[in-house]
């Protein structure tokens, strides 16, 4: 049992270039996040999903999207990469949705743009 | 915006004391959860406090929720040095249709050998 994982788990990016961080998990969970944690904000969401082919947006959407096309996978993509996204990203994934019940985390993948 | 918010921002023990941290929240909640993320690497489960309980434990935590003062606070006894990490508080406001599980900022927590 891999539990949440994420690809890649670094990446260094110029600004305006694109990429897609890869999250997967093996718990057959129906609701999966995106958060981004940056020094002293704690954890925001950017997306969450309640369910394949679902996707809805949380606290700091803006300049992300994402995809589940398969219930396992949850993508978050940045069309155009800017300085502000620099953070580390988690994706997590739960049985019930929001508070009912714990999630798991992915070790998180640190992205810089410069 | 923030839900939860910790205090203290950093706390330094022996290990061996007894550390708490608080976590004070701003809107009615269903249920509050505790996270613990060592450094580098993702975030950890530690307990989950429903609003009608007052009290939980497990192992050496114990969390305690005032809803009346929108408060809790987690005891970690006995420390070990293992035990340092960033604690956080998680929160869903209660209502219908809610999916947003809004984390405080942490507490950073430092168990001195």
């Amino acid at each position: 049992n891999a539990g949440v994982t994420q690809t890649p788990k670094f990446r260094v990016l110029k600004t305006g270039q694109s990429m897609t961080l890869l999250c997967a998990q093996d718990m057959n969970h129906e609701y999966m996040y995106w958060y981004r944690q940056d020094p002293g904000m704690g954890l925001r969401l950017i997306h969450y999903s309640v369910g394949e082919g679902t996707t809805a947006k949380g606290e700091v959407p803006d300049g992300y999207n994402v995809s589940r096309l398969k219930k396992q996978n949850f993508l978050l993509g940045l069309e155009s990469a800017a300085p502000s996204q620099t953070s580390v990203y988690f994706c997590a994934s739960s049985t019930y949705g929001g508070g009912a019940g714990e999630q798991y985390f992915g070790p998180g993948t640190r992205l810089t743009v410069t | 915006s923030q839900q939860g918010e910790e205090d203290p921002q950093a706390l330094s023990i022996q290990e061996g004391e007894n550390a708490t941290m608080n976590c004070s929240y701003k809107t009615s909640i269903n249920n509050l959860q505790w996270y613990r993320q060592n450094s580098g690497r993702g975030l950890v489960h530690l307990i989950l406090i429903r609003s009608n309980e007052r009290e939980k434990h497990s192992g050496r935590l114990r969390v305690t929720l005032d809803t009346s003062k929108k408060s809790s606070s987690l005891l970690i006894t006995a420390s070990r040095a293992a035990d340092t990490a960033s604690y956080f508080c998680a929160t869903v406001p209660s209502g219908a249709g809610s999916y947003q599980l809004t984390f405080g900022k942490g507490t950073k927590l430092s168990v001195i050998p």
